[in-house]
């Protein structure tokens, strides 16, 4: 069974200071691995995603996320955050080309950026 | 429609009732999730649809769950006999082609609280 582990379940950071969120996964197949924001009061919105090819994968708003197979990791990076960046961050698996499509969410990692 | 529909936005029962929830999905997706959305624990997987397949209904919690997808369209999400426990943010997803390599798209969500 694959599941995700977020290390982190809270982040402040300061406004114009890198970050990074933190994912590890753990999984017996091949997978496809996903970021996802909530802002306050909406739904869940699809940062970036990595299927295949370069390990690094490039996302909306500036974010980009490396994944290490041999770390089990997919990790998520922006190198200057915004005040509107405070959001609710969720990394996800899914098998690769596995029966059944649903996403193993982890539990989430709460972003704070502070003037 | 241009988004994932669900309603209602919010949902206030007592225990021991039955609610429904209903979730609309983008037009010409096959594939629907349901998941729940607890404070501090994610996202749990709920109930998966996918065309005129069997449901995969691995992720319902009890048997007062229950779910059903009238005409590879709009799906209803049925708790029976609530419980305290049930209170939690209900989100629906599709999914073009069913293959998570497209992403979700989720609603905004059923915020239940059960008293």
């Amino acid at each position: 069974a694959q599941s995700v582990t977020q290390l982190d379940s809270q982040v402040p950071v300061f406004e114009e200071a890198p970050v990074e969120l933190r994912c590890n996964y753990s999984s017996s197949v091949s997978v496809y691995l996903f970021w996802y924001v909530q802002y306050p009061n909406q739904g869940l919105q699809l940062l970036l995603k990595y299927l295949s090819g370069s390990t690094l994968v490039k996302g909306i708003n500036g974010f980009e996320a490396e994944f290490n197979k041999s770390q089990t990791s997919f990790h998520l990076r922006k190198p200057s955050v915004h005040i509107s960046d405070t959001a609710e961050y969720f990394c996800a698996v899914s098998d690769e080309g596995g029966g059944s499509e649903k996403l193993v969410f982890g539990k989430g990692t709460k972003l704070t950026v502070n003037p | 429609g241009a988004g994932v529909s669900q309603s209602p936005s919010n949902k206030v029962t007592e225990k021991g009732k039955d609610v429904e929830l209903r979730c609309d999905p983008i037009s010409g997706h096959t594939a629907l999730y349901w998941y729940r959305q607890s404070l501090g624990q994610g996202l749990e997987f709920l109930i998966y649809f996918q065309g005129n397949s069997a449901p995969d209904k691995s992720g319902l919690p009890s048997d007062r769950f229950s779910a059903e997808r009238t005409g590879g369209s709009v799906s209803t999400l049925t708790i029976q006999r609530t419980q305290q426990e049930d209170s939690a943010v209900y989100l629906c997803a599709s999914s073009l082609d069913g293959g998570t390599n497209y992403g979700y798209t989720f609603g905004s969500g059923t915020r239940l609280t059960v008293v």
